[in-house]
């Protein structure tokens, strides 16, 4: 069954760093577009970043452009958010999820993984 | 402010028939698919509706996609308290060149 595992987060400064991991299983890493999603404490849902299968094209949020990186290891199937200048507005879990694969720009999210809190404070 | 517009919560009576709305522009629902989700408190999201009206498999066929326009909506029919939850819409938006979310719609079963 598909697994994906999240990991990395934690407590961090305004302006600090973080790396974010998620782990996958029970499909074809290698042949899956991935996300990562964000939900603040008490609010909705907000996409962040997306990575093509073979990590040829990256997208991102207007919100994190320039500061949070995507990417992939097909050897290892991992996913990694870095995370670089985090702000309070940054508080949120973060979840990486698979891309659904219908279609090249497809805001469909098949498989999510558990979350990963990550706290932006001083 | 989310790009897609929901109403923030509705609400029905077990057996009663539910619509959730998601208003967009030309940009997003006028010119793309839209997908639907749904989130229990304290769990991940679990995909409900894509390519606009389309059902995973395993997802009740109580639940139903429509899209008209630039608005599109959820219908949750035979409502039952299991259906407690956020239901989101989603859809690409052509001018930011990535995914949108809607605020997000609490529905609470009376």
């Amino acid at each position: 069954q598909v697994q994906l595992v999240e990991s990395g987060g934690g407590v961090v400064q305004p302006g600090g760093s973080l790396r974010l991991s998620c782990a996958a299983s029970g499909f074809t890493f290698s042949s899956s577009g991935m996300h990562w999603v964000r939900q603040a404490p008490g609010k909705g849902l907000e996409w962040v970043a997306f990575i093509r299968y073979d990590g040829s094209n990256k997208y991102y949020a207007d919100s994190v452009k320039g500061r949070f990186t995507i990417s992939r290891d097909n050897s290892k199937n991992t996913l990694f958010l870095q995370m670089n200048s985090l702000r309070a507005e940054d508080t949120a879990v973060y979840y990486c999820a698979k891309d659904l694969g219908d279609n090249w720009n497809s805001a469909g999210f098949d498989y999510w993984g558990q979350g990963t809190l990550v706290t932006v404070s001083s | 402010q989310s790009v897609l517009t929901q109403p923030p919560s509705a609400s029905g009576t077990p057996g009663q028939r539910v619509t959730i709305s998601c208003s967009g522009s030309s940009s997003n629902i006028g010119s793309n698919y839209v997908y639907w989700y749904q989130q229990v408190p304290g769990t991940a999201p679990k995909l409900l509706i894509y390519r606009n009206n389309q059902r995973p498999s395993g997802v009740p066929d109580r639940f139903s996609g429509s899209k008209s326009g630039t608005s599109a909506s959820l219908a949750i029919s035979g409502l039952r308290s299991e259906d407690e939850a956020d239901y989101y819409c989603a859809a690409w938006d052509d001018s930011l060149s990535g995914r949108v979310f809607g605020g997000g719609t609490k529905l609470t079963v009376l």
